[in-house]
């Protein structure tokens, strides 16, 4: 099954803005939106945002999605060490009936 | 408060099988659809299947489509994953995963190796 498409790594100063993305098509992210991923090392994922912009409670309001067609943001702003992670974006595939994920983004922060 | 926990995983022989347990706590589980998701040691994550509330619609990605088996058992709180004609290739850390992603558990590593 095709996945989406994600730069494989970003690199960002400290307190600086990062814009992650994730381009799909209109079976998946251009018609259900995208959730967004963290995972740190050796840790399960955690879901930061789902169906573009709408966070789970705990998540800082430093991060935020937002989508354009077919493809999916994630902006994370005032960038700390803890940020420093794998961000994986993920959307429903309607037409394979499937979960499709990105290869992953590998946020550092320097 | 949510608690997924994955069970079952171990060293197995390529073409042998294992059964996955999830136990689910702290919500409705017979209210919410579930997925197994997993990712081999080193790379990105890879959806493997969805089962329905009531275990009525059920879907698998290609990769394991005829060699592995969803269910659940909404009486006992739990998910499983039968793994069947296992492959080299389907070793990975396997995570029980709640709704659209929420809550994943600690995960559980399956090898299959000679």
């Amino acid at each position: 099954q095709a996945g989406l498409t994600q730069p494989p790594s970003v690199s960002k100063g400290l307190r600086q803005t990062a814009t992650l993305t994730c381009t799909g098509n209109s079976n998946n992210v251009g018609n259900q939106g995208a959730a967004w991923l963290q995972q740190h090392q050796g840790h399960p994922p955690k879901l930061l945002s789902y169906r573009n912009n709408n966070r789970p409670s705990g998540i800082s309001e430093r991060l935020s999605a937002s989508r354009s067609g077919n493809t999916a943001s994630l902006t994370i702003t005032g960038l700390q060490p803890e940020d420093e992670a794998d961000y994986y974006c993920s959307a429903w595939d309607s037409s394979l009936s499937a979960r499709v994920f990105g290869g992953g983004t590998k946020l550092t922060v320097l | 408060q949510v608690q997924l926990v994955e069970s079952g995983g171990g060293l197995v022989k390529p073409g042998g099988s294992l059964r996955l347990s999830c136990a689910a706590s702290g919500f409705t589980f017979s209210d919410y659809y579930m997925s197994w998701i997993r990712q081999a040691p080193g790379k990105g994550l890879e959806w493997v299947s969805y089962i329905s509330s009531s275990g009525s619609t059920i879907y698998y990605a290609d990769s394991v489509k005829g060699r592995f088996t969803i269910s659940r058992d909404n009486a006992k709180n739990s998910l499983y994953l039968q793994m069947n004609s296992l492959r080299a290739e389907d070793t990975a850390v396997y995570y029980c995963v709640y709704g659209p992603l929420d809550y994943w558990g600690q995960g559980t590593l399956v090898t299959v190796s000679s």
